[in-house]
């Protein structure tokens, strides 16, 4: 079974550039989150897709979007580029169980904004 | 508000020594989930544990335990007889009841030498 799968792994784009991040979730799951994790620091919630819709919403800029397929696979695009976004980005796949929602998390995209 | 505070930024142990990584919370929920996710070099956020607000047994796996005191707001990680292999960032998170969100403190590097 295959886990959280992310592409690409490294990434680098200039300022006022936009980007598109992939992430294809678990098997079975149908919830996926974005999180971005600046370097020395914790990674901080971006937003979270579900049946093909944005339901929650970090303290992220409109600059940051996404999509989420039918076959639940999701997007993160990021427009207009700024150093600042230069982190490491992190998909998480959710299962819902009786006894709480477990998130698996994929090996990240690296973006470099120069 | 919600918060996770790591205060050890860095712990330099040598190997088959014990090592306890502290975490402090903050939230006003009475109901919310705390986790420990293991980031090794890779990049990936590895699942270690996760505990419920309603349940404050201490928990151990193998090498590693968890106390839980709702009390202080903690939920410290002891890593038993350290090895090479532990070396890692270790990340301590909050979620309340209700949404996925993951609240994530700065995380802890642990370097074990041998």
């Amino acid at each position: 079974d295959a886990g959280v799968t992310q592409s690409p792994t490294h990434l680098i784009k200039t300022r006022g550039q936009q980007v598109t991040l992939r992430c294809s979730p678990k098997s079975g799951h149908d919830t996926v989150s974005w999180y971005q994790q600046a370097l020395g620091q914790g990674p901080q919630f971006i937003f979270q897709y579900y049946e093909e819709e944005e339901r929650q919403r970090g303290n992220f800029p409109d600059r940051f979007s996404g999509h989420q397929f039918p076959n639940y696979s999701s997007e993160l695009n990021v427009n207009a580029l700024l150093l600042g976004d230069s982190a490491l980005y992190l998909c998480a796949s959710l299962l819902r169980t009786s006894v709480g929602n477990e998130q698996f998390f994929g090996p990240g995209t690296r973006l470099t904004v120069l | 508000a919600q918060k996770v505070t790591q205060a050890q930024t860095e712990i330099s142990v040598v190997e088959k020594e014990d090592v306890t990584l502290d975490c402090v919370y903050e939230t006003r929920d009475t109901t919310y989930y705390l986790f420990w996710y293991k980031q090794p070099p890779s990049g990936e956020l590895v699942f270690l544990i996760r505990r419920n607000s309603f349940d404050e047994q201490n928990e151990i796996s193998g090498r590693y335990s968890w106390n839980f005191q709702k009390s202080t707001s903690s939920f410290n990680f002891t890593i038993t007889a350290s090895q090479v292999v532990d070396s890692a960032v270790y990340f301590c998170a909050l979620r309340d009841y209700n949404t996925d969100k993951l609240i994530f403190g700065t995380g802890t590097r642990l370097q074990v030498f041998p």
